[in-house]
């Protein structure tokens, strides 16, 4: 099945400072990539994602890139402010496989003021 | 569009008991929900895929006699924690996927239940 790793598992930025964060995959079929956001005791929630067809998303301050040969995929946040300070999953999935998320470890990040 | 909800949110119960959790689709129709269990500080880890009207398709390792799926409506999955032990206190999450979304096969998350078994 798809494993999904994902890199570093904490990381602490100054504010306005960027952050980023790695995932690899190692089912070369999946395609769709979201980015969920959690904060403690809530429940994740989608902040940016990307399909295999496309290279890169950017909505605001958020970015995405998607390298289907290397099977990595990466998270960008620039200009952090403190209510970045969560933790942050990336995922995988395949719709033929039914539309299961893999989930990586998570990163939690703490943008310091 | 597209929330997600459970109840109860938080639950506390003796070792021996089963637990109930509901999750329904509010403002749309979902044929497929999942379940996930977070333990703390840990990632969300699939338990099983939930079809409206067929049984449940359970992850490697996930015991379906203790976790008991019923998705009896396109509104409305239930998750039953048998024979609670402290072992199965954790953060259970379901997810939907909305047919006609927009998105591709985004899931929508409910807010969570806590299970304290004691």
């Amino acid at each position: 099945g798809e494993n999904v790793e994902q890199h570093p598992s904490t990381l602490s930025v100054q504010e306005g400072d960027s952050a980023v964060i790695k995932c690899t995959y190692s089912d070369s079929a999946s395609n769709y990539f979201p980015w969920y956001k959690q904060e403690l005791g809530k429940r994740p929630q989608l902040i940016i994602d990307i399909r295999s067809n496309v290279g890169e998303k950017k909505d605001q301050r958020i970015a995405v890139t998607l390298n289907k040969t290397a099977k990595h995929f990466s998270l960008h946040i620039t200009e952090t402010q403190p209510e970045d300070s969560a933790v942050y999953f990336c995922a995988a999935t395949i719709k033929a496989a039914g539309n299961k998320l893999t989930f990586g470890g998570g990163t939690r990040v703490l943008v310091k003021p | 569009g597209a929330v997600v909800s459970q109840h109860p949110s938080w639950v506390i119960c003796k070792s021996g008991t089963s637990v109930k959790i509901e999750c329904r689709s509010l403002d749309f129709q979902a044929t497929t929900m999942f379940w996930y269990r977070q333990f703390p500080k840990q990632s969300l880890m699939l338990m099983a895929t939930s079809n409206e009207g067929s049984k449940a398709t359970y992850e490697q390792g996930v015991e379906k006699d203790k976790f008991l799926i019923n998705h009896a409506s396109l509104t409305l999955s239930t998750l039953t924690v048998t024979s609670a032990h402290p072992e199965d206190s954790s953060f259970y999450i379901c997810s939907a996927i909305a047919p006609a979304s927009a998105k591709y096969n985004e899931q929508f998350f409910g807010p969570g239940t806590r299970l304290t078994v004691l």
